[in-house]
């Protein structure tokens, strides 16, 4: 069955630490990888990884995807009180998409 | 603001009940997804629709069904109601039909309350 792991599942770091957040996946026909902020309601997109983009940026979060450890990890340098979210990964894979558990991560002033 | 509208924003109702949720893309995507949260399950993918079609089922119950009609909006239906069927259901819209290479665009929600 298709899995979807994150870790840690919870963080709490002080502003201006530097997180690393992991997601990890077994899925048959992996198509592309998400990751996702939800606040408080809705999840807001951050980065989409395929095959033919495997690294993105966008101010101080970036995120790598590693296809052949089957896994990606979420960077955020110079963490904010702002960043304090629920961080979700996903994968697409065929006819479906799996979610991971997400990461909680606190960042305190 | 995503763009993407969702009716009503909370709804409580009893088991064995039928519910209908509402859901407005973005101007001009043609792809409707739902999803459902719930706080054991985690995010699941539902169904998906494009341009009135289905495309994709995922984790959706038999008890649960959708439909995207031609001016692009969507609901979705959930029958018999569980308790367990308490969660919050979002939809999400994108340009295309492809899930795997396309920006998804998440509504505000709706929650659900089984009683």
């Amino acid at each position: 069955e298709d899995k979807v792991v994150q870790s840690p599942l919870s963080l709490v770091v002080h502003e201006g630490d530097t997180v690393t957040l992991n997601c990890s996946y077994e899925v048959t026909n992996f198509r592309s990888l998400l990751w996702y902020k939800q606040e408080k309601k809705a999840p807001t997109f951050l980065f989409m990884l395929t095959s033919s983009g495997i690294e993105k940026k966008s101010g101080r979060l970036s995120s790598i995807l590693d296809k052949k450890e089957l896994s990606s990890i979420l960077n955020i340098t110079a963490t904010q009180t702002g960043d304090s979210a629920i961080y979700l990964c996903a994968v697409e894979s065929g006819n479906d998409m799996r979610f991971g558990a997400g990461t909680r991560l606190t960042v305190k002033p | 603001d995503s763009g993407v509208t969702q009716t009503p924003k909370h709804l409580i109702t009893a088991t064995g009940q039928r519910v209908t949720l509402r859901c407005s893309p973005r101007s001009g995507d043609l792809s409707v997804y739902w999803y459902q949260q719930s706080l054991d399950q985690g995010l699941q993918f539902l169904i998906q629709y494009y341009n009135g079609e289905e495309r994709a089922k995922g984790n959706i119950l038999e008890r649960f069904s959708a439909q995207q009609f031609p001016d692009l909006h969507s609901e979705l239906n959930l029958s018999s109601l569980e308790l367990g069927d308490s969660a919050l259901y979002f939809c999400a819209s994108s340009l295309s039909v492809d899930r795997g290479n396309n920006e998804q665009f998440f509504g505000p929600g709706t929650r659900l309350t089984v009683l």
